[in-house]
């Protein structure tokens, strides 16, 4: 079964800061990688999709890289804003076609 | 809809009791799935649906799980006899396309808070 884990569990930094949040995977027969972002009480938003042949995806002030053959992913935010709190999940898709979430990386950018 | 809604936000349950969950999925919206979320956990996978075929129950924990989508527009999940360990934010989501593996993104509802004393 896939594992998927997510390091840091929680960060703070300073508002304008740039920040990375890692996510890594036990098995690298993925299709997709997605990044999530879930506010206190909410669902989660789709943040960036990454296909299992792509190496990044960029939205605005979000990056995410994939390294499939390690197994890794990261998600890099430029110029952190108060708004960008809130928990960050990484979902694997395997060739098997299940979705495997990690434990998330809970962020605080403080104004 | 503009988005996954779900309903009720809350509910608070007897041990023992019957709840129901729905979620009415984005309109037009094939994949439907439903997730149980604990307490600083991530997702964990219960069930999928295309349409109304229930094409994947792997993820429900016990016979006392059960997930419907007559019309394969909404969707209801049933959970019988409550446990305490069944309190958890179950979350409904959909993709437009037909197939789990696809590379569309997936769309959240809210959630339902679910708290079995």
């Amino acid at each position: 079964k896939q594992e998927v884990t997510q390091i840091p569990a929680a960060l703070s930094v300073p508002e304008g800061e740039n920040l990375v949040l890692n996510c890594s995977f036990t098995d690298s027969a993925i299709y997709n990688l997605q990044w999530f972002r879930q506010d206190p009480g909410k669902g989660l938003t789709s943040l960036l999709l990454i296909q299992s042949s792509q190496r990044e995806q960029t939205s605005g002030r979000l990056n995410a890289s994939l390294d499939k053959s390690s197994g890794r992913s990261t998600l890099y935010i430029a110029a952190s804003q108060p708004g960008d709190s809130a928990t960050y999940l990484c979902a694997v898709v395997d060739t098997g076609n299940q979705f495997y979430f990690g434990t998330g990386t809970s962020l605080t950018v403080i104004p | 809809g503009a988005g996954v809604s779900q309903s009720p936000r809350y509910k608070v349950a007897k041990r023992g009791q019957d709840v129901a969950l729905r979620c009415d999925p984005i309109s037009g919206h094939v994949s439907l799935f439903w997730y149980q979320q604990a307490l600083g956990q991530g997702p964990e996978f219960l069930t999928y649906f295309q349409n109304e075929a229930q094409l994947d129950k792997s993820g429900l924990p016990s016979d006392r799980f059960f997930a419907e989508r007559p019309e394969g527009s909404v969707s209801t999940l049933k959970i019988q006899r409550t446990q305490q360990e069944d309190s958890a934010v179950y979350l409904c989501a959909s993709s437009l396309g037909p197939s789990r593996a696809t590379n569309e993104k997936l769309f959240f509802g809210s959630g339902t808070q679910l708290s079995v004393l």
